[in-house]
């Protein structure tokens, strides 16, 4: 069975930092892309980062972008999003999701997150 | 960045109902939309992949539609265990965005 499990969540201070961790089991962890996303109290989806499987290339939305940084260890089948500099806005659950492509019958090549851990919490206050 | 609009953003709706749900994407997506549904305090569980794919082992009541910028998700026949929040997801391009949510409850 495919299972995420992310942990290190909790309160953070405004301008201290985070480690979050998602370990992943049930799949060859290497060669999936792997996403956080997160969801603000009573707000909707928002993605954070996405890394490849190498762990060659990275991307990160605009509203985290030089304090956050995703990484994995492919021989411990984990991912890990460092979260520097924290805001009050950055109080969220916290999702990590395997980026899975599928096809449809002409050969298109979809990605999705599928599937999601359960979330961790991260509260950003003093 | 591609904004995604989601309507209604809420619905209450008895078992049995037909149930639709549209998406609106601020640009041309082709059909690069997928559907989740999410249950409180568990994470989001994708239905539809590329507009109109279902997902393994999700029940064929569930359907999507559309391409370009109009996409639609319906119910056909709601089911007790279909409460829950609902959202579309654009995979045209980065960042990946998500619609605000249609919250839909069993009368």
């Amino acid at each position: 069975e495919v299972q995420l499990l992310e942990s290190g969540g909790g309160l953070g201070q405004p301008g201290g930092s985070l480690r979050l961790s998602c370990a992943a089991s049930g799949f060859t962890f290497s060669i999936y892309a792997m996403s956080w996303v997160r969801q603000a109290p009573g707000k909707g989806l928002e993605w954070v980062s996405t890394i490849f499987g190498s762990g060659g290339s990275t991307y990160y939305s605009d509203s985290v972008k030089g304090r956050f940084t995703i990484s994995r260890d492919n021989s411990k089948n984990t991912l890990y999003l460092q979260m520097n500099s924290l805001r009050a806005e950055d109080t969220a659950v916290y999702y990590c999701a395997r980026d899975q492509d599928y096809y449809d019958s002409s050969g298109l090549v979809f990605r999705a997150f599928d599937p999601w851990g359960q979330g961790t919490l991260v509260t950003v206050s003093s | 960045d591609i904004q995604m609009t989601q309507s209604p953003s809420s619905l209450s709706a008895s078992v049995g109902d037909r149930v639709t749900i549209t998406c609106r994407a601020s640009q041309t997506i082709s059909t690069y939309l997928n559907w989740y549904q999410e249950k409180p305090g568990k994470g989001p569980k994708l239905l539809i992949y590329g507009a109109s794919n279902l997902q393994s082992g999700v029940p064929s009541r569930f359907s999507g539609s559309g391409s370009g910028t109009d996409f639609t998700l319906t119910i056909s026949s709601l089911q007790p265990g279909d409460f829950g929040t609902y959202y579309c997801q654009q995979s045209y391009s980065k960042p990946w965005t998500f619609g605000q949510g249609t919250k839909v409850e069993i009368k």
